[in-house]
């Protein structure tokens, strides 16, 4: 396992369509984030999972946005009739409670994603 | 709510020169800090981390932070920048207890001037 993997890397799609991306984490890493990062600002919390209950979810995440990890594995994000504001990088990242030493998150390289 | 705030958007040294960037927090209790990379196009690499041991804490490529709780700062920096260390830097901040969120500053961006 070489880290959390996202896909896809980039994204272009039309308003109004749906997507949906992929997050697969290490393997046994329990927790996992998704952010969403803006040009010219830092990342900000969407959601956060743990094994497969999402125990948090930011307000930024609006009722077109829904995401899921079945089986606590890898977690989708769907984004429902998007709009140009959403056109953002999505990150993914995960850890695990059990590395005591740790305390950060090991994030994917993200998916870019474009409306037009 | 806690926050961090990055002084300084854009930061330009020359190569071998002092890189410092800057990272003020706040929050009642001191919390957990991070340093983090990114480079083009690229997730974030952390670089280092304070979790109340050690107030100076070391990282990879050469990057040490000073955790300043009467400043309420965890300023960054590196003794003699490289031409690889340009790309965009994010401090973090989260609560010690409950979930692990992250709330990240806006990013300095550095520039190496050969």
């Amino acid at each position: 396992d070489t880290g959390v993997s996202q896909d896809p890397r980039h994204k272009i799609t039309k308003r109004g369509q749906n997507v949906t991306f992929r997050c697969d984490p290490i393997s046994e890493h329990n927790r996992l984030y998704w952010y969403r990062q803006t040009l010219g600002q830092g990342p900000e919390f969407l959601t956060y999972f743990q094994n497969e209950a999402q125990l948090e979810k930011s307000r930024l995440l609006s009722d077109r946005f829904s995401a899921e990890r079945p089986k606590g594995s890898f977690s989708t994000l769907e984004i429902q009739r998007t709009e140009q504001g959403d056109s953002a990088m999505y990150l993914c990242a995960s850890s695990s409670r059990l590395d005591r030493g740790n305390y950060g998150y090991t994030f994917g390289s993200g998916t870019r994603l474009t409306v037009v | 709510a806690q926050s961090v705030t990055q002084l300084g958007s854009h930061v330009s040294v020359s190569e071998g020169a002092l890189v410092l960037l800057r990272c003020n927090y706040s929050s009642s209790v001191p919390p957990y800090l991070f340093w983090y990379v990114q480079y083009p196009n690229q997730g974030l690499q952390l670089l280092l981390k304070y979790t109340s041991a050690a107030t100076l804490v070391k990282g990879i490529n050469g990057f040490e932070a000073e955790f300043k709780k009467s400043e309420t700062s965890f300023h960054l920096t590196k003794p003699s920048a490289h031409m690889s260390d340009a790309a965009e830097y994010f401090c973090a901040v989260r609560d010690i207890f409950g979930n692990e969120k992250l709330t990240f500053g806006t990013g300095t961006r550095l520039t190496i001037i050969p």
